[in-house]
Formats: C-alpha cells, sequence, structure tokens
C-alpha cells in the first residue's frame, strides 16, 4: 500500500521561530503537497510539488515555503511562525493521472 | 475563488441506516469528484471516485454526480460503527495560475452511526 510518512507528528513552536516539517513517500510519485486542516475550512492547499527541484505555490501560500530536494522528500518550512499557522498539517503524494492523493497520517502545529 | 460547498455539517444514523452527504463545485471545468474518509487521529483516505453521470457503486457506497447541476452525492447502506469519521468531497480542477489540476475539498462531514 501507498506509503506517506510525516515528522514530527506533533511539534510546539513560539512565535517567530523556524519550524519544519518533512515529508517521505516510498510511491515513487512526481506530485506531492501540503494541505492545512482546520475546523470548518477542510483541506487547504498552500505549496505543492510535480518533481524534485520544483515547488509551486497553493490557495494559501503566504507565510510558508517549501523545498522538495528528491522524489521521495518534501519539507514545509516556516521561517517565522506565528499562532494564526497552528493547525494539522497534511502532506500527501499523487497520481497526475486520475488525481487521487494519498496523505500522511499529519502534523500538529502549535505555535505559542 | 474556487469552492466546493459541502452538507451537512454533522450527520447522526442508527447502525444500520442510510447516511447521505452532498457536494456542489463552483467550478464547471472539474475531471473528477473524490470521496476521502477520515478517521480521528489519521489522515483522509480515499474511498471512491465519479467522473461520469449518474451511479457508481462499490460495495456499501454509491456515489452519485450530476454534471450539469455540478453536484455530487454520496450514499451509504447500512451504516456501521466503523463508519463514524470525517467524509470529505473534492472537486479535480484546473490549477488557474498554476499548472496541471489540484484538488479543492469541501469542508467535511462528520458522521457518526449509533450501535
Amino acid at each position: 500500500e501507498a506509503a506517506v510518512t510525516q515528522s514530527p507528528r506533533n511539534k510546539v513552536a513560539v512565535t517567530g521561530g523556524k519550524v519544519t516539517l518533512s515529508c517521505n513517500q516510498t510511491n515513487n510519485h512526481n506530485n506531492m503537497y501540503w494541505y492545512r486542516q482546520d475546523t470548518g475550512h477542510g483541506l487547504r492547499l498552500i505549496h505543492y510539488s510535480y518533481g524534485a527541484g520544483s515547488t509551486e505555490k497553493g490557495d494559501i501560500p503566504d507565510g510558508y515555503k517549501a523545498s522538495r530536494p528528491s522524489q521521495e522528500n518534501f519539507s514545509l518550512i516556516l521561517e517565522l511562525a506565528t499562532p494564526s499557522q497552528t493547525s494539522v498539517y497534511f502532506c500527501a503524494s499523487g497520481d497526475a493521472r486520475i488525481y487521487e492523493q494519498y496523505f500522511g497520517p499529519g502534523t500538529r502545529l502549535t505555535v505559542l | 475563488q474556487q469552492k466546493v460547498q459541502q452538507s451537512p455539517e454533522s450527520l447522526s444514523v442508527p447502525e444500520g441506516g442510510m447516511a447521505s452527504f452532498n457536494c456542489t463545485s463552483s467550478d464547471r471545468n472539474f475531471q473528477y469528484f473524490w470521496w476521502y474518509r477520515q478517521h480521528s487521529g489519521e489522515g483522509p483516505k480515499a474511498l471512491m471516485s465519479i467522473f461520469s453521470d449518474g451511479d457508481k457503486k462499490e460495495g456499501r457506497f454509491t456515489a452519485h454526480l450530476n454534471k450539469a447541476s455540478l453536484h455530487v452525492s454520496l450514499h451509504i447502506r447500512d451504516s456501521q460503527p466503523s463508519d463514524s469519521a470525517l467524509y470529505f468531497c473534492a472537486a479535480s480542477v484546473p490549477n488557474y495560475g498554476g499548472s496541471g489540476n489540484k484538488l479543492i475539498f469541501g469542508t467535511g462531514t462528520l458522521l457518526s452511526v449509533k450501535p
């Protein structure tokens, strides 16, 4: 079965600090995605990538950067974390032909 | 802004009952609708997709798509307590201003199946 892992699973950060969320997939999918999930908003797309070395802005990219150093790894970077970025973050990998996405278990981030 | 409206926000059904969810896309250029299910503490998992008008049945799950009205629904018959979860619909739409396609998720329906 498709495998997407995320680390850390839980993170507490201070306002103004730098946070890096990591994602690894073993599906050999070209596409990878970062979402955040908030009550009342569903899942919202932050950044995505079509392959190693590429990143694209999603619907809510402000305050976030992304890095795709390899086919397997995709990171989300918060250079200056703010309390409004407290959320649950999900990484996904996707099959571009049929648009199905496979999600990781999520990272719960709290910014104090 | 591309949106997917989903209803209801929450739903409670007795074990063995029928659960139904609805979604409407604001973008007529969708390719697929997907239904995802998320159990507490886990990531969403795809249940099924539909891209043709009419019904698609997979076991106890039936999706219905009406392209003219941009409306999709999901029906779960003989609901089980293990079906209790958050259900999302998602429309695959063009990524205007970018490239390729992206999924736009609805806000979710929380299903509770009472034994």
